[in-house]
């Protein structure tokens, strides 16, 4: 079945990069385009930019701009999203989506500490 | 960028009863606006896009209407698995955003 399937938990310190991946399967990778969305605990979903698998082309929001980069590995069918600069206010669980549009398949999250 | 607004922030509805939640955008977005579910602990769950087209496997209680700016979720017979946060998003212009939820609770 179409599923997006995440890395683990992850904890890091201040000022680290992290760099969560979203292995895709029962489709073709390179024909939908791949989001990452964030949620704060007990807050709401927050949209931090896409990325089309064939082309590689991205765009994030500004609010991540030069702080995010995301990449992919088209012969392993997956999505890598690296933050860095870390800050204990990107403390959430990050999900990848698929979708130009709506998104249509959800990962289940990676939950990302950010802790001294 | 677009402000998507959700009313009202929480609701109280029973089983069986018709709940109705809206989404209102700060500029038109036309037609191109998705309804999520999110129970804890999960990840969203398109339930429409294109304002009122259920994704497949939706049931047929929920129901999307609405375009340019006032957007409506319907839900007419509320099921016990029917409580969870919904979240509006439009995506008719960069970048993508979302409304701040409905949490739809048990009254």
């Amino acid at each position: 079945q179409v599923q997006l399937v995440q890395s683990g938990a992850e904890v890091k310190k201040p000022g680290a990069s992290v760099k969560v991946s979203c292995k895709a399967s029962g489709y073709t990778f390179t024909s939908y385009d791949i989001n990452w969305v964030r949620q704060a605990t007990g807050q709401g979903l927050e949209w931090m930019g896409w990325m089309n698998p064939n082309s590689g082309n991205t765009g994030y929001a500004q609010k991540f701009q030069g702080r995010v980069t995301m990449t992919r590995n088209t012969s392993i069918s997956t999505a890598y999203m690296e933050l860095s600069s870390l800050r204990s206010e990107d403390t959430a669980v990050y999900y990848c989506a698929r979708g130009r549009g709506d998104m249509d398949v959800w990962g289940k999250g990676t939950t990302v500490t950010v802790s001294s | 960028e677009i402000v998507m607004t959700q009313s009202p922030a929480t609701l109280s509805v029973s089983p069986g009863e018709r709940a109705t939640l809206s989404c209102r955008a700060s500029q038109s977005v036309s037609s191109n606006l998705a309804w999520y579910q999110q129970k804890p602990g999960q990840a969203p769950r398109l339930l429409i896009y294109g304002a009122s087209t259920r994704a497949t496997g939706i049931p047929a209680r929920f129901s999307g209407s609405g375009s340019g700016t006032e957007f409506t979720l319907t839900i007419s017979s509320l099921q016990s698995e029917d409580f969870a946060v919904y979240y509006c998003q439009q995506y008719n212009n960069w970048p993508k955003t979302f409304g701040q939820g409905t949490k739809l609770e048990i009254k």
